[in-house]
């Protein structure tokens, strides 16, 4: 089956822009995770949807929002960008937000 | 608060050699523990769950509730190993999945 997919894989914005990124998870999973990875912070959770609703949610600011489709598809905004947003921005699938997590290649966002 | 430690940044041994990579939590209920790895350029994977018991590509975790460790060994480490290992947690009070990681083990392998 095919695995967790995120668009773009890569992406250069400007201070003050915003952007959004994109996961499709695997077939049949209803759980997606965001997670922002960077050398300085590792691996940091900004939140959870599960059919549709946000059921977690990390400690980041207002500027970093998403949602989820009724297929189960997610997007991740962030608004105002600044310099310290620039990442590797990771998707995870899971079934039903329990065990096992799938993750995606990642969106590398670069803020100049 | 839930909290994750691997005290190795780096981990380098030689093929063969018997090879653990520690990791350390912090959290007052019951923990659901994980191992995952990167391989170079590929995506992050799960390698094993302390709930299956399970030794996969000969590495396996135990559990210590009292030491709060789920530390990560494998007999005879292989050059395939050289990867980024990331021990993670899901606290089960936080319904879904939310993962805590810990901030990564680089093992290499050397021939």
């Amino acid at each position: 089956k095919a695995g967790v997919t995120q668009t773009p894989r890569y992406l250069i914005k400007t201070r003050g822009q915003q952007v959004t990124l994109s996961c499709s998870p695997i077939s049949g999973h209803r759980s997606v995770s965001w997670y922002q990875q960077t050398p300085g912070q590792g691996l940091q959770f900004l939140f959870e949807y599960f059919s549709e609703t946000q059921r977690n949610k990390g400690n980041f600011p207002g500027r970093f929002s998403g949602r989820q489709f009724s297929n189960s598809r997610s997007e991740m905004n962030v608004s105002t960008l600044e310099l310290g947003d620039s990442a590797l921005y990771l998707c995870a699938s899971s079934l039903k937000g329990m065990g096992e997590a799938f993750f995606g290649q990642g969106t590398r966002l670069t803020v100049v | 608060a839930q909290r994750v430690t691997q005290p190795e940044k780096l981990l380098s041994v030689f093929k063969g050699a018997p090879v653990e990579l520690k990791c350390n939590y912090s959290y007052s209920g019951s923990p659901e523990l994980f191992w995952y790895v990167q391989y170079s350029r590929q995506r992050l994977q799960l390698l094993l769950r302390h709930i299956s018991r399970e030794s996969i590509k000969g590495f396996t975790a135990d559990l210590n509730k009292g030491e709060t460790s789920f530390h990560l060994k494998k007999p005879f480490a292989q050059e395939e190993d050289s990867a980024m290992y990331y021990c993670a947690l899901s606290g089960q009070e936080t319904s879904g999945s939310r993962l805590t990681f810990g901030e990564g083990t680089q093992l290499t392998v050397n021939p």
